[in-house]
């Protein structure tokens, strides 16, 4: 157990419309991350957020959106959904502190992930 | 894309065996980790070799950097069934504004046989 919590873990969905998959990270940590995996595309990183801010933006499309509250839980939203966002998607956490910066030169701690299947 | 890759995509070796994963990856980097992914589930952590390092050991695993030519090797030495997974290279880029962003290969899917 990562000790990295996300709900939920199965979702299936329609066309269009919008879900939000949810991660509690490790307590303590600071940083948390979220990935999508896809078959075609591999584990891509989508967005990270450190103490409740964005800090680093990946290949995530515009129609997804992520926040993360002053409790350090995060909220991955998914909106106007296409049959190709269906995939897992992680959410992984670090400390987030090395000698105060929020750039990780560790490991990742992951959930085990929400999956997503839109029909 | 600054993703790694592994080699092979997939291996299939029976109990006892010893079983070698390759990963190159494009960028600088800080460090390069090793991941396992059981099917549908969550990635663990299993390895990470800091870019100043050419080999580090871990019970049965064994990985080797070279820096210069940009791979990476994970041995697994007397493979179990319970070692099939998926194994992912992760490389830590060190410089940029991707600094600390850890890049993915897509994974080599090794399935060890009783």
């Amino acid at each position: 157990d990562s000790g990295v919590t996300q709900t939920p873990k199965h979702l299936i969905t329609a066309t269009g419309q919008r879900v939000t998959l949810r991660c509690s990270p490790r307590s303590g940590d600071l940083s948390v991350y979220w990935y999508q995996q896809s078959l075609d595309q591999g584990l891509q990183f989508l967005i990270q957020y450190y103490n409740g801010e964005e800090r680093a933006k990946g290949n995530i499309l515009e129609r997804f959106s992520a926040q993360q509250f002053p409790d350090l839980h995060s909220e991955l939203n998914l909106s106007s959904l296409e049959l190709g966002d269906s995939a897992l998607y992680f959410c992984a956490s670090t400390p987030g502190i090395l000698a105060g910066a929020f750039r990780n030169t560790g490991e990742l701690f992951f959930g085990e992930g929400s999956r997503l299947t839109v029909l | 894309s600054q993703q790694g890759e592994e080699d092979p995509q997939a291996l299939s070796i029976q109990e006892g065996e010893n079983a070698t994963m390759n990963c190159s990856y494009k960028t600088s980097i800080n460090n390069l980790q090793w991941y396992r992914q059981n099917s549908g589930r969550g990635l663990v952590h299993l390895i990470l070799i800091r870019s100043n390092e050419r080999e580090k050991h871990s019970g049965r695993l064994r990985v080797t950097l070279d820096t210069s030519k940009k791979s990476s090797s994970l041995l697994i030495t007397a493979s179990r069934a319970a070692d099939t997974a998926s194994y992912f290279c992760a490389s830590q880029a060190d410089r940029g504004s991707t600094l600390g962003r850890l890049y993915f290969g897509r994974g080599t899917q090794l399935t060890v046989w009783p």
